[in-house]
């Protein structure tokens, strides 16, 4: 069926460095895409979203791309932080499927490194 | 900021037992929704809530589950017959409009045994 994964489970980077997520998605369908971030004991964090009228959009440290040729997401951190550790995960949907809001992926853990 | 409250945090059960879970949406908000997680695992869509009625559920969504807005603030879970598998982190997550961003409250952690 259609899914949406991540393809690394775990990421380590040093504190200072830049970081990317990748997600891939196979839903062509699908048409808005969010990353969360989640920090143990918590609910999911909204930390960007994009719309497949775009490829690339800007916050602040955290860049998401969006190739809807290969189905791939991506989120970008730059400068990574302690504070930046976490489990992150793409989201998706689509807007004419109905109300059932969205379709995560895996997650992919986030460790800084000092 | 505004942002979707959850009570309890943590609730542990007995096998059998019904549960119910709690959830303050955003106040202004429309579109309200329940996801639940195992431990390490994908957050997974349970049920959407609109306009006092459910819009869309999940497979997991059977029988034994069961959503209600009982006021203008709260929207509640309930589990009828609680399962070892109902153990998870439950998610509520409300929005302004469709297809826009989900905000999602802290979670309650279920444990049943």
């Amino acid at each position: 069926g259609e899914n949406v994964g991540l393809h690394l489970p775990t990421l380590s980077v040093q504190e200072g460095d830049n970081s990317i997520i990748n997600c891939a998605y196979s839903n062509s369908a699908s048409d808005y895409f969010i990353w969360y971030k989640q920090e143990s004991g918590k609910g999911p964090q909204f930390i960007i979203d994009i719309r497949s009228n775009m490829d690339k959009r800007q916050g602040q440290r955290v860049t998401v791309l969006l190739n809807k040729t290969v189905k791939h997401l991506s989120l970008q951190i730059a400068a990574t932080q302690p504070g930046d550790s976490a489990v992150y995960f793409c989201a998706e949907m689509y807007s004419g499927g109905g109300a059932d809001g969205l379709t995560f992926g895996k997650g992919t853990h986030l460790i800084i490194q000092p | 900021e505004p942002e979707v409250t959850q009570t309890p945090s943590h609730q542990v059960t007995q096998m059998g037992q019904e549960v119910i879970l709690r959830c303050v949406p955003i106040s202004n908000h429309l579109y309200f929704y329940w996801y639940r997680q195992i431990l390490g695992q994908k957050v997974e869509f349970l049920v959407s809530f609109y306009n006092n009625e459910i819009s869309e559920k999940s497979e997991i969504f059977d029988d034994q589950f069961s959503v209600e807005r009982p006021d203008g603030s709260n929207f509640t879970l309930k589990i009828r017959s609680t399962k070892l598998e109902d153990s998870a982190m439950y998610f509520c997550a409300s929005t302004g409009a469709a297809n826009e961003k989900l905000f999602f409250g802290s979670g309650t952690q279920l444990s049943v045994l």
